[in-house]
């Protein structure tokens, strides 16, 4: 299994650009969701999927669209970047329990490193 | 929105001491995750609770319920135990996640 993976490792973009962050699990797991996290705050929810064809608002959405056409991939798509969405992007992945609504022990990819000037 | 505080933020100790960090929260919550994460890497999953403890070698996770807290033990702490030790909790048919800011643990040999 390769478990959770991510690409790019790094990317730097210009002001305006727009870019795919790609994520993909191996581990049928159900629940998807993309995370920013910047110094001195904890990680923050930007999108969330419990299945194929069903994607949802976290957090912090501005500025990013997502779509789960399979189940192992999640793709987060920058629309315009921006300097605000310089961070570091992490793709976790778990099983979900779709009546309880609760999800498991989360698989997290090693990081999207995303620097916007 | 439940809030997660963690304490504290910092921790510097000597190899061989015993560690705890600490993680409370404000609303009922389903499970409560533990996870590390070294300098420069990835996020690991340690521990997921909803009640009682959990060991896994030198690490041991206790969460009490009523209280609204957890807590996260290292015995015989290791420098290879320095790394961001992050608290998560999911509430009651509440699939998304609320993360602390983490407590940052330094082991000095």
């Amino acid at each position: 299994n390769a478990g959770v993976t991510q690409t790019p490792k790094f990317q730097v973009l210009k002001t305006g650009q727009s870019m795919t962050l790609q994520c993909a699990q191996d581990m049928n797991h159900e629940y998807m969701s993309w995370y920013r996290q910047d110094p001195g705050m904890g990680l923050r929810l930007i999108h969330y999927s419990v299945g194929a064809g069903i994607t949802d608002q976290g957090e912090v959405p501005n500025g990013y669209n997502v779509s789960r056409s399979t189940t192992e991939d999640f793709p987060l798509r920058l629309l315009s970047a921006a300097p605000s969405q310089t961070s570091v992007y992490f793709c976790a992945s778990s099983y979900y329990h779709e009546n309880a609504g609760t999800t498991y022990e989360q698989y997290f990819g090693p990081g999207t490193r995303l620097t916007v000037t | 929105k439940n809030e997660v505080e963690q304490s504290p933020q910092n921790l510097t100790a000597q190899e061989g001491e015993f560690i705890t960090i600490n993680c409370s929260y404000s609303v009922g919550i389903s499970a409560l995750h533990w996870l590390q994460q070294h300098p420069g890497g990835g996020i690991v999953s340690l521990f997921m609770l909803s009640s009682g403890k959990k060991k896994h070698g030198r690490l041991i996770a206790t969460i009490n319920i009523q209280e609204k807290h957890s807590s996260l033990h290292i015995t015989a702490s290791h420098p290879r135990d320095s790394a961001v030790y992050i608290c998560a909790v999911s509430g009651f048919g509440n699939e998304k996640l609320t993360f602390g800011t983490g407590t940052r643990l330094t082991i000095i040999p």
